[in-house]
């Protein structure tokens, strides 16, 4: 257990809507990453916050969208969902945002979009 | 840019046997460099690790070492197990900057027969 939780762990939806996935890191971690994995993309960075601020993106579309709370959980939201969204999307932490930091996974959320 | 490069799998190895996984990557500067594992419908794990040249990382028997000259981590293990099945997959931080998102390379697929 990396101690690293994420709701839901499967979500089932239809184009068009929107979700919002949930993400608590580690007990004080301050640094939350997303990544998605598909078949086609393999493991992509999407974006990186660090005590509430963002710090890095990567390929995130704009329909998607994400925010770090006081209490450093972090939603990744996702909207106008296509069927190239279906994907595992994981949330990582981290201590600090160094490049020596190592990032705890957690289990992912499956995102199937119907 | 940052890339990792792996070799492509499936590697199917009897137990007992040895393996090499191969990775290379492009960065500049001096980049952290991970090996992740992902069992079966499980999130990623970090295996070990190396922070800068010649470092070696290990951990439950395996070894990968910080090459700068060849550019490479490559994942050594002398003699797999059944249980050692799963996905391996190298990554890399990128040295300095305001992040210390992962690049991965595409994963290896390992099956250990019996």
């Amino acid at each position: 257990d990396s101690g690293v939780t994420q709701t839901p762990k499967h979500l089932i939806t239809a184009t068009g809507q929107r979700v919002t996935l949930r993400c608590s890191p580690r007990s004080g971690d301050l640094s939350v990453y997303w990544y998605q994995q598909s078949l086609d993309q393999g493991l992509q960075f999407l974006i990186q916050y660090y005590n509430g601020e963002e710090r890095a993106k990567g390929n995130i579309l704009e329909r998607f969208s994400a925010q770090q709370f006081p209490d450093l959980h972090s939603e990744l939201n996702l909207s106008s969902l296509e069927l190239g969204d279906s994907a595992l999307y994981f949330c990582a932490s981290s201590g600090t945002g160094t490049s020596v930091s190592e990032q705890y996974f957690g289990p992912g959320t499956r995102l199937t979009v119907t | 840019g940052n890339s990792v490069t792996q070799m492509e799998g499936p590697v199917t190895l009897s137990e007992e046997a040895f393996l090499t996984i191969n990775c290379t990557y492009t960065a500049t500067g001096y980049p952290s460099l991970f090996w992740y594992v992902q069992y079966p419908g499980e999130g990623l794990q970090l295996l070990l690790k190396a922070t800068k040249a010649d470092d070696k990382g290990s951990n439950k028997g395996f070894e990968a070492t910080y090459r700068k000259e060849t550019t490479s981590f490559h994942l050594e293990k002398g003699s797999v197990q059944v249980s050692d099945s799963a996905v391996y997959f190298c990554a890399l931080s990128p040295y300095g900057g305001a992040t210390n998102k992962l690049i991965f390379g595409t994963g290896t697929l390992l099956a250990v027969q019996p």
